[in-house]
């Protein structure tokens, strides 16, 4: 069964802070890792994610991939309020060719 | 809008009604794709559709759950006989598919808040 653990759960950060989201995976025929942000109700999508090794950033968020240690992380820089938000990781894989599987997302809080 | 569309936004019903849900996917794309999200977890894949053959059905899904994607343009989620541990976000999302591409991205609808009573 496919499975994808984020860490940390929750996270309360001010203004201006750099934040560091995790995601561990495991699966038997990887194909794609997609990070997703949700606000208030659809999730969005930020990243997906298929080489090893290849930064893919998009103004103050970025994120990678290694594929040999089965994780993925999602930074985001000088943090703001409006980044508040459930970050999701789905992954593409196993014998399933359209289903993402879903971690129980990290809850970033940013204050001002 | 040309994002996916869904309705209701919100549903409150009594235990042991029928409901049903309606999605609209962005108009190119091939794949629908259903799912469930309860507070706290993310969101649980319920089934999907490329056109209007539904290819994948989680084994967790219930009998009482059923999709249909009759022109594999707009699909409709029915609950039959609901129960109080149906209540959840249905999201919807689709995604276009073609031959030879692997992976592409779902893109979400703002989901069916149901509440079950």
């Amino acid at each position: 069964e496919d499975k994808v653990v984020q860490s940390p759960l929750s996270l309360v950060v001010h203004e201006g802070d750099t934040v560091t989201l995790n995601c561990s995976y495991e699966v038997t025929n990887f194909r794609s890792l997609l990070w997703y942000k949700q606000e208030k109700k659809a999730p969005t999508f930020l990243f997906m994610l298929t080489s090893s090794g290849i930064e893919k950033k998009s103004g103050r968020l970025s994120s990678i991939l290694d594929k040999k240690e089965l994780f993925s992380i999602l930074n985001i820089t000088a943090t703001q309020t409006g980044d508040s938000a459930i970050y999701l990781c789905a992954l593409s894989g196993g014998t399933s060719y359209g289903k993402l599987t879903f971690g129980q997302g990290t809850i970033l809080t940013v204050h001002p | 809008d040309t994002g996916v569309s869904q309705n209701p936004r919100h549903k409150i019903t009594k235990r042991g009604q029928n409901v049903t849900f309606r999605c609209d996917p962005i108009s190119e794309h091939n794949r629908l794709y259903w799912y469930r999200q309860t507070l706290g977890q993310g969101p649980e894949f319920l089934t999907y559709f490329q056109n209007e053959a539904q290819l994948e059905k989680s084994r967790l899904l219930s009998d009482r759950f059923s999709a249909e994607r009759p022109k594999g343009s707009f699909s409709t989620l029915e609950i039959q006989r609901t129960e109080q541990g149906d209540s959840a976000m249905y999201l919807c999302a689709s995604s276009s598919q073609n031959l030879g591409v692997v992976n592409t991205e779902a893109f979400f609808g703002q989901g069916t808040r149901l509440t079950v009573v």
